[in-house]
């Protein structure tokens, strides 16, 4: 169990880039998620994989945001044309069937937008 | 849709003290299971503690444990002889039990936890 590696840790772009984030979970974990935490704020949920497949997305997750799964393995989060209001750290999680036992989060991405 | 609402923006509690975080929620759904998490500062979300709601039993692991009140929709946490390591943020986070669900989390804004030596 090598847990959840995100990356990059810390983005800094300007505003109007696009910018695309990696998740790489747990390997015989089938659900993966993505949260967005702002300054002084708990994680949102943003979008969930059971597999490759997108199976629920936030209202949070506009039309510049968009994810991705392929073959169910690692997952990336691309953001495009960025504004100051994406600013937030990006955290991944995965789990194994039931959430019972939880997720296992991942040390998360740092996205700043200037 | 779920809400959660930690009332304790900050804590403190003296080092080998107990502290109680509070918690409430609102669901409609009538199956779920219920977390605390530990965020420490510049570091990963790390689970403390998980209820599940058809349980009346508060669960307990090692010096956590909870007090849940589901009639109230109450899930309080209690640390017993706090340590310096338990300084974090403390979330509170439902999830709604669903066999076809995305057993998404929702957070409360947090508590942050400081420990006094």
């Amino acid at each position: 169990d090598t847990g959840v590696s995100q990356n990059p840790r810390h983005k800094i772009t300007k505003r109007g880039q696009n910018v695309t984030f990696r998740c790489d979970p747990i390997s015989e974990h089938n659900r993966l998620y993505w949260y967005r935490q702002t300054l002084g704020q708990g994680p949102e949920f943003l979008t969930y994989f059971q597999n490759e497949a997108q199976l629920e997305k936030s209202r949070l997750l506009s039309d510049r945001f968009s994810a991705e799964r392929p073959k169910g393995s690692f997952s990336t989060l691309e953001i495009q044309r960025t504004e100051q209001g994406d600013s937030a750290m990006y955290l991944c999680a995965s789990s194994r069937g039931t959430v019972l036992y939880g997720y296992t989060f991942g040390s998360g991405t740092r996205l700043t937008v200037v | 849709a779920q809400t959660v609402t930690q009332s304790q923006p900050e804590m403190s509690v003296q080092e080998a003290e107990t502290v109680t975080l509070s918690c409430t929620y609102d669901t409609s759904e009538s199956d779920y299971y219920l977390f605390w998490y530990k965020q420490p500062p510049s570091r990963q979300m790390i689970l403390v503690i998980r209820q599940e709601a058809y349980k009346q039993q508060n669960a307990t692991e090692n010096r956590f444990s909870v007090n849940f009140q589901k009639a109230a929709k109450s899930f309080s946490l209690k640390i017993s002889d706090s340590q310096l390591g338990d300084a974090a943020m403390y979330f509170c986070a439902p999830s709604p039990y669903s066999g076809a669900g995305s057993y998404q989390l929702t957070f409360g804004k947090g508590t942050k936890l400081s420990v006094i030596p």
